[in-house]
């Protein structure tokens, strides 16, 4: 039962470069969303997918795009790294977006470097 | 605007000892809340959740959680900690038509 996997696990980028971060979920959820962890902010929405074929920005969206490829897949990328943009990645989905009371299910996160 | 404020940033204290993590939210309306945990390197685990009904929640590895509407409040607790408790603890909050919305979170440090 793997629920939500996150590719790469670590990443280390040059600022300026490009870099895109897979997920993938098994659980049929029809939501995605990706969010940055920092220290002492918690986690901030990046953007998110209430269901395939919509994104939309989420709190922290700059700097940032996101594509639904598939029901199963939603992936993130940097177009041109900065240093601000070192944090770790989570990405989670959910059965239903605007559904309240549906928890969240989380992947084990990307933990990327930019020098 | 809408927020979830978590009191304390860290937390250390010893085996056996009792935990209660303070978590306020500033939603009007219903609100549906959360308490994730995290473990050091893992992904995001949910603990426990409110939705409606008894406001006393309990959850996995004996932690509970009390909404008090009044208090806009939803704090966590365990009678007895472990040192396998030793995480960080989110608490977290959304409306019915809102994104998930999450406090900055505990570190909690649990010493044998």
């Amino acid at each position: 039962n793997a629920g939500v996997t996150q590719t790469p696990k670590f990443q280390v980028l040059k600022t300026g470069q490009s870099m895109t971060l897979q997920c993938a979920q098994d659980m049929n959820h029809n939501s995605m969303y990706w969010y940055r962890q920092d220290p002492g902010m918690g986690l901030r929405l990046i953007y998110y997918s209430a269901s395939e074929g919509t994104t939309d920005k989420g709190e922290v969206p700059n700097g940032y795009n996101v594509s639904r490829l598939n029901k199963r897949e939603f992936s993130l990328r940097l177009e041109s790294a900065a240093p601000s943009q070192t944090s770790v990645y989570f990405c989670a989905s959910s059965t239903k977006e605007g559904a309240g009371n549906q928890p969240q299910h989380f992947g084990d996160g990307t933990r990327l470097s930019i020098l | 605007a809408q927020s979830v404020s978590q009191h304390n940033h860290h937390v250390i204290l010893s085996e056996a000892a009792s935990l209660e993590l303070g978590c306020n939210y500033s939603y009007g309306g219903t609100v549906n809340l959360f308490w994730y945990v995290q473990y050091p390197g893992q992904h995001l685990q949910l603990l426990l959740k409110y939705f409606s009904g008894d406001p006393l929640v309990k959850g996995i590895k004996g932690f509970e959680a009390e909404f008090i509407k009044s208090k806009f409040s939803f704090n966590l607790r365990k009678p007895s900690v472990q040192w396998s408790d030793t995480a960080e603890y989110f608490c977290a909050a959304k409306n019915s038509w809102g994104k998930l919305q999450f406090g900055a979170g505990t570190q909690v440090v649990v010493t044998p």
